[in-house]
C-alpha cells in the first residue's frame, strides 16, 4: 500500500526566509511523485511532477526535489502570497492512476 | 470553459436523502477521478474513469456511493442514503490520458444534517 507523510504538519515563516518541506514516501515502484499547491476553498493546484531520483524541478520561488525515499519543495525567499497548503502525492506502479496524497503542510509567510 | 468545473459548489442534504454531484472535465481529457478531502486532511481517491468506464472503483467506501460517466466527459457521483460521516468536500480531476498529472476542480462540498 502506497503511504506518504508530510512534515511539518505547519510551518510559519517570515517573508524572505527560505526553508524546505518534506514528503517521505513507500510506494511499490514509483511511477510518479506530485506537489500540487491548495488554498482555502480551493481545489489543488498542479504544481510538479518527478519521476525519478535526482530529479529537480523549478518554478518561480519553489524548486522541488526527489530522492528514492522522499521529495523536498525549496521555498526561497518567500512572499506572503505563498501562503497555503502544500500536497504532495505518489502514483505507484501497482496503484494504477491513483494519487495517494499526504496530509499537507500548512505555509504561513508572514510580511 | 478552460478548467475542471463542479457543480454545486456546496449542497446541504438532510440525512437518509440521494445527491448528484456533477463533473464537467477539461475539454479532451480522457481520463476523470473523484477524491473526497475532509477537514485538514489529503484528498482520498474514490474512482478512477478512463472513458466511458470506470477503470478503478475500488476507493468507493461502500454500495452507496455510485459514480457514471455516460458519454465519456461529464461525470456524476451518486450517493445513496445520505449519512453524516459523508460530509466531506468532493473533488473531481481530470488528466490528458493515464499516468499523467491530474487537474483539480473547485469542489463540492457536501454537508449532512
Amino acid at each position: 500500500e502506497d503511504q506518504v507523510t508530510q512534515s511539518p504538519e505547519a510551518l510559519r515563516l517570515q517573508e524572505g526566509e527560505s526553508s524546505s518541506l518534506n514528503c517521505s514516501y513507500t510506494v511499490s515502484g514509483l511511477r510518479g511523485l506530485f506537489w500540487y499547491r491548495q488554498d482555502p476553498g480551493k481545489g489543488p493546484e498542479f504544481l510538479f511532477t518527478l519521476y525519478s531520483a535526482g530529479e529537480e524541478k523549478e518554478k518561480e520561488r519553489l524548486k522541488a526535489t526527489l530522492t528514492k525515499k522522499e521529495s523536498f519543495l525549496h521555498i526561497t525567499a518567500p512572499k506572503p502570497e505563498d501562503s497555503a497548503t502544500y500536497l504532495c502525492a505518489v502514483q505507484g506502479m501497482t496503484s494504477g492512476s491513483r494519487l495517494t496524497f499526504g496530509e499537507g503542510t500548512q505555509l504561513t509567510v508572514n510580511p | 470553459g478552460a478548467g475542471v468545473s463542479q457543480t454545486p459548489s456546496n449542497k446541504v442534504t438532510e440525512k437518509g436523502k440521494y445527491v448528484e454531484l456533477r463533473c464537467d472535465p477539461i475539454s479532451g481529457h480522457t481520463a476523470l477521478y473523484w477524491y473526497r478531502q475532509s477537514l485538514g486532511q489529503g484528498p482520498e481517491f474514490l474512482i478512477y474513469f478512463q472513458g466511458t468506464g470506470a477503470a478503478d472503483d475500488s476507493g468507493l467506501p461502500n454500495d452507496r456511493f455510485f459514480a457514471v460517466r455516460p458519454e465519456g466527459s461529464v461525470s456524476t457521483l451518486k450517493i445513496q442514503r445520505t449519512e453524516r460521516g459523508d460530509s466531506a468536500v468532493y473533488l473531481c480531476a481530470s488528466s490528458p490520458g493515464m499516468n499523467t498529472e491530474a487537474f483539480f476542480g473547485q469542489g463540492t462540498r457536501l454537508t449532512v444534517v
